[in-house]
């Protein structure tokens, strides 16, 4: 079946870039994406790629997909105090097109 | 537009007992669906629907039944609460399952 995995914990000092990784299991996947949750909130969409594309920038964000071993990076220049989130990367894919899987959530702190 | 919109925002229950968690979006979206979230382990899919009067089962259905009379409600049932359902529920919505979906602000449930 498929499964996204990712880092539990992420910790970066202000001002550094934070890499956050993710790898999946369906070579189908269609759809990748970067979600952020804030304290109390609910999943909002940062980013998304599609599967026949390499990278994305979107002005602090970097999103690189490696088709080839299944992995997903999002990369956040000049980390802010206000990054301090979860992070999850989900999927979507064609052997389970009405269903987005979600990783685990990578948590970010900021240090100063 | 409210967006998506979750009540209540706090639950507590004994178990046993049963309740409904209720979902509304005016975003004419079709696809529906509901997660909780534990620790740890990121978001689950429990069900899903994508469009009135359709809905299929997710990757943790048991203990929870939906319906989706309207295409903008769509409740979420406990029939038994069990304390293995604590946890914290979101609603989210989206044009079809690969769009960006738009998530409430979720509902935290304590059953003890």
């Amino acid at each position: 079946g498929e499964d996204v995995e990712q880092s539990l914990f992420l910790s970066v000092r202000e001002g550094d870039s934070s890499v956050i990784n993710c790898t999946y299991t369906d070579s189908s996947s269609t759809y990748l994406y970067w979600y952020k949750q804030e304290p109390g909130a609910g999943l909002q969409l940062l980013t998304y790629i599609f599967s026949n594309m390499d990278m994305k920038q979107d002005q602090r964000l970097t999103v690189l997909l490696n088709k080839k071993d299944k992995h997903l990076s999002l990369r956040i220049a000049d980390t802010q105090t206000g990054d301090s989130a979860i992070y999850f990367c989900a999927e979507t894919a064609y052997s389970s097109a009405s269903k987005i899987i979600f990783g685990s959530g990578t948590r970010l702190s900021i240090r100063p | 537009n409210a967006g998506v919109t979750q009540t209540p925002k706090f639950q507590v229950l004994k178990t046993g007992q049963s309740m409904t968690l209720q979902c509304a979006q005016d975003m004419n979206h079709e696809y529906m669906s509901w997660y909780r979230q534990d620790p740890g382990m990121g978001l689950r899919l429990i069900h899903y629907s994508v469009g009135a009067g359709i809905t299929d089962q997710g990757e943790v259905p048991n203990g929870y039944n939906v319906s989706r009379s309207t295409t903008e409600d769509f409740p979420l049932r406990l029939l038994l609460a069990a304390p293995s359902q604590t946890s914290v529920y979101f609603c989210a919505s989206s044009y079809g399952a690969k769009d960006t979906q738009y998530f409430g602000p979720g509902t935290r449930l304590t059953v003890l």
